[in-house]
């Protein structure tokens, strides 16, 4: 099975932080994305990475950015956390290929004080 | 841009019958897919069925069906003889470049 491991189920962490958030998939997966949920809004694609050292905005990348060194690890960071990117964030990976199927992480409950 | 639209943000059945979650989709490509997904309370979101555009017939797992119409624009999903597991919030969800989810449904399940 397809396991995708996120860092922290839940955080809290004041205005102005850096936040650092996890996510390892353990099936050699090329994509890997990381999105948010918001109620009433579904997930939206913050940004996502086709290979080790590459990125590529989603929808909504301000105020975030990315790492990809290894392949099985992505990571998304708050440069200066603020209260309205409080939200579930989720981390997903995929094969390479049309059919993507997308299998996600438990997702990181944040809180931003 | 495609869109995704769940127009039932909330919807109970009991258990043992069968429940139909909308969802519609705005696009001018031919080719793309569409997915179900499942995310219940607390737990990791899960594929629960998915359907390639270029295929008339409609897709099928088990209890989950899907009622595609191209035409229409339109994906629902059918949950037939449904149980207190199948409690969660359902996405709907549009591939062609990108992947666009919508709003989602919270489909409670009564004993």
């Amino acid at each position: 099975d397809v396991k995708v491991t996120q860092s922290s189920r839940y955080l809290v962490k004041r205005t102005g932080e850096k936040v650092f958030l996890e996510c390892v998939q353990d099936m050699d997966h090329e994509n890997m994305f990381w999105y948010r949920q918001d109620p009433g809004l579904g997930l939206r694609l913050i940004y996502f990475s086709y290979d080790v050292k590459m990125k590529e905005k989603g929808d909504i990348p301000e105020g975030y950015s990315v790492s990809r060194e290894k392949k099985e690890r992505f990571s998304l960071i708050l440069e200066s956390a603020s209260t309205n990117q409080t939200s579930m964030y989720l981390c997903a990976s995929s094969f390479g290929g049309s059919l993507e199927t997308q299998y996600f992480g438990p997702g990181t409950r944040l809180l931003v004080l | 841009a495609q869109t995704v639209t769940q127009s039932q943000p909330e919807m109970s059945v009991q258990e043992a019958e069968t429940v139909t979650l909308s969802c519609t989709y705005d696009t001018s490509e031919s080719n793309y897919y569409l997915f179900w997904y499942k995310q219940p309370p607390s737990r990791q979101m899960i594929l629960v069925i998915r359907q390639e555009a270029y295929k008339q017939q409609n897709a099928t797992e088990n209890r989950f069906s899907v009622n595609f119409q191209k035409a229409a624009k339109s994906f629902s999903l059918k949950i037939s003889d449904s149980q207190l597991g199948d409690t969660a919030m359902y996405f709907c969800a549009f591939k062609n470049n990108d992947m666009r989810f919508g709003a989602g449904t919270r489909l409670t399940v009564k004993p």
